[in-house]
Formats: C-alpha cells, sequence, structure tokens
C-alpha cells in the first residue's frame, strides 16, 4: 500500500491529452512539493517533473504538473508511443520524515 | 552530467547482509544528499535512506533497523548495507542523487536466495 495513490492504468489515443493524478494527505502533498518521475520499459526512472510544475532541462513541454491542496496531477498533451511508460508521483512526507512515492500509473498509447 | 553506476552482487543468501555502492562520476558528492531507491519485481518504487556528504543519514522507518549507509569522498562513491535480508529485500536497488532524485544510476538486479 503506497502512502501516494495513483491508478494502476491510464490509456490514450496519439494524439490525445491524459492526466494521471496522485493523491495524498497533509502530511505529503498538503505541504510539500510533488515529483513526477517517468519509467521507461526496463529503465531506470527519470525526473520528469520537480517542484509540481518545473520541467528539468530536455523534458518537452508536452508534460506539465499541478498541484492543488493533497491531489496533485500530470498532464500528458500531444500523446506519442514513445510516452508508454510507468509514471510515479513522489512528495517528501513529514510523518515518515521522507520520501513517499505513488504506486505507479501504467501509461498505454492505444 | 554526473554519472552514477551501482554495483554489488547480484545474489546474496537469506539472514546475511547485502552491501551495494555506488560511483558517482562527473560531480562531487559535495554538497548534495545521496539516495538508494529499490524496486521489488513487478511492483513500484520505495525509498530506502539517505546520506548527506557532511554524513547525516534518514532512513525509512520500515528499514531503518536493517541499514546503514557512508560514503567515500577519497573514491567518490557512497554505500548501502542492509542487514538480516529475506526473500522481501528481492528488488532492483538504485542510487539516486538528491532527496529529490534527480539523476539515477541503471540499478542492480539483487535476489536473495539460499
Amino acid at each position: 500500500q503506497s502512502v501516494l495513490t495513483q491508478p494502476p492504468s491510464a490509456s490514450g489515443a496519439p494524439g490525445q491529452r491524459v492526466t494521471i493524478p496522485c493523491a495524498g494527505a497533509s502530511s505529503n502533498l498538503g505541504g510539500n512539493y510533488v515529483y513526477w518521475y517517468q519509467q521507461l520499459p526496463g529503465r531506470a526512472p527519470k525526473l520528469l517533473i520537480y517542484q509540481n510544475n518545473q520541467r528539468p532541462s530536455g523534458v518537452p513541454d508536452r508534460f506539465s504538473g499541478s498541484k492543488s491542496g493533497t491531489s496533485a496531477s500530470l498532464a500528458v498533451s500531444g500523446l506519442r508511443s514513445e510516452d508508454e511508460a510507468d509514471y510515479y508521483c513522489a512528495a517528501w512526507d513529514d510523518s515518515v520524515r521522507g520520501p513517499v512515492f505513488g504506486g505507479g500509473t501504467k501509461l498505454t498509447v492505444l | 552530467q554526473v554519472q552514477l553506476q551501482e554495483s554489488g552482487p547480484g545474489l546474496v543468501k537469506p539472514s546475511e547482509t547485502l552491501s551495494l555502492t555506488c560511483t558517482v562520476s562527473g560531480g562531487s558528492l559535495s554538497p548534495f544528499y545521496w539516495s538508494w531507491v529499490r524496486q521489488p519485481p513487478g511492483k513500484g518504487l520505495e525509498w530506502i535512506g539517505y546520506i548527506h556528504y557532511t554524513g547525516e543519514t534518514n532512513f525509512n522507518p520500515s528499514l531503518k533497523s536493517r541499514v546503514t549507509m557512508s560514503l567515500d569522498t577519497s573514491r567518490n562513491t557512497f554505500s548501502m548495507n542492509l542487514s538480516s535480508v529475506t526473500a522481501a529485500d528481492t528488488a532492483m536497488y538504485f542510487c539516486a542523487r538528491e532527496r529529490a532524485f534527480d539523476s539515477w544510476g541503471q540499478g542492480t538486479r539483487v535476489t536473495v536466495a539460499s
């Protein structure tokens, strides 16, 4: 059971926009930044979004993040086949006194 | 661009200690935090702990009693020990930079079996 809650799967057709939600609590998303990671099949995770909505250099602007209260979401617009991956949200948790992850969402491009 | 590379045994016997090292190239250990994250087969990510370049450590409460971490600035490496391993510790182990995990190693697969 992960501290942050994500749906196990999401899907969309090429070119469409998909949103992946992440639900938390006051001890994590409620007062701390959310981070998003993309894990391509057989690869290490990669930082996709940091501090709620910032993109590291090299991440396409098709990826965007937002946070409101104890919920956050990752949006992927203009879906491409190479976006098929597992996506994880994470945040610092004041109770755990460390980072916690969501269970991950497998994104399928139809 | 910083690069991280995990190393260690791929097979550990139950009740023994798992020892992994992460070699950092293209950058210094200072002034960063250095983390370990694991992923059991077919499952999600779990934070194990981190060590600051000053030596400060912090561990996941669920693993705290079995984990130690250290760093070697002369070799630009940091290490993790996980004691009394069981089959539940079988996973891909990743090292990463910072508590936000902004750079990752490729991971090393560890199997706990006799």
